[in-house]
């Protein structure tokens, strides 16, 4: 149980386009996701914060209408990259905390996507 | 907010000795410590947590213990395996609001065989 899926592993795109990036959870209801970014031999990095049927939270310094993100379902949040530049180029995580959890804090990672922007 | 240094950064065993990986947090209100083993391109793997009421907690070769007090906690591998080679996170994280984990810089474990 408690499976995170990312869509897709890896994406090479070109300077100036966006990317979605999906995030789902397969056998339970995420009520909150989180995005994370982490570059090569780095820590990861919280980026926003995404709650079913409201806003992202973002986090400082994170540019949320270059990162955007949507929690459409409770078991589905995506993150699109707009207009991306090869500084965007990371590995992108998600974590999904199932909403039965009440104060208990497991979060459940994805795969992770790794974005090159050429 | 919450911040979490991590140490040593990498730390180099021979295949059976101990290895020990430390960890301070900031704020007194974070109640869970989780950590995680992240191979090359992979997700982070949850390897052990512990919470605030609990002073150590053990798993087979695997434990942590934690020290309120002086807010911090340690990750302790005995026996270590070639196969204990990885990258490992703490991460701290409170009750309430979004519960978010702050991560700790890494710590680069190479086990020799």
């Amino acid at each position: 149980g408690a499976v995170v899926s990312q869509h897709p592993s890896r994406v090479i795109c070109k300077s100036g386009t966006s990317v979605k990036i999906e995030c789902r959870s397969l056998d339970f209801q995420a009520t909150t996701m989180f995005w994370y970014r982490q570059f090569p031999k780095k820590s990861l990095m919280l980026m926003a914060t995404s709650n079913e049927g409201s806003k992202a939270t973002y986090e400082q310094g994170v540019e949320k209408d270059k990162f955007l993100i949507n929690h459409a379902s409770l078991t589905l949040s995506t993150l699109t990259v707009t207009s991306a530049h090869p500084e965007d180029s990371s590995f992108y995580i998600c974590s999904a905390r199932d909403r039965r959890g009440g104060s208990y804090n497991e979060q459940f990672f994805g795969p992770g996507t790794r974005l090159t922007v050429l | 907010g919450e911040n979490v240094e991590q140490h040593p950064s990498t730390l180099s065993v021979q295949e059976g000795d101990s290895a020990v990986i430390k960890c301070t947090y900031s704020d007194s209100a974070s109640n869970y410590f989780p950590w995680y083993k992240q191979e090359l391109g992979k997700r982070p793997q949850l390897i052990i947590d512990i919470r605030s009421n609990v002073g150590e907690k053990k798993d087979q070769r695997i434990a942590v213990t934690l020290n309120k007090t002086a807010k911090h906690f340690s990750l302790h591998i005995t026996e270590t395996q070639p196969e204990d080679s990885a990258v490992y996170f703490c991460a701290a994280s409170m009750s309430g609001g979004f519960q978010k984990l702050v991560f700790g810089t890494g710590t680069r474990l190479l086990v020799s065989p």
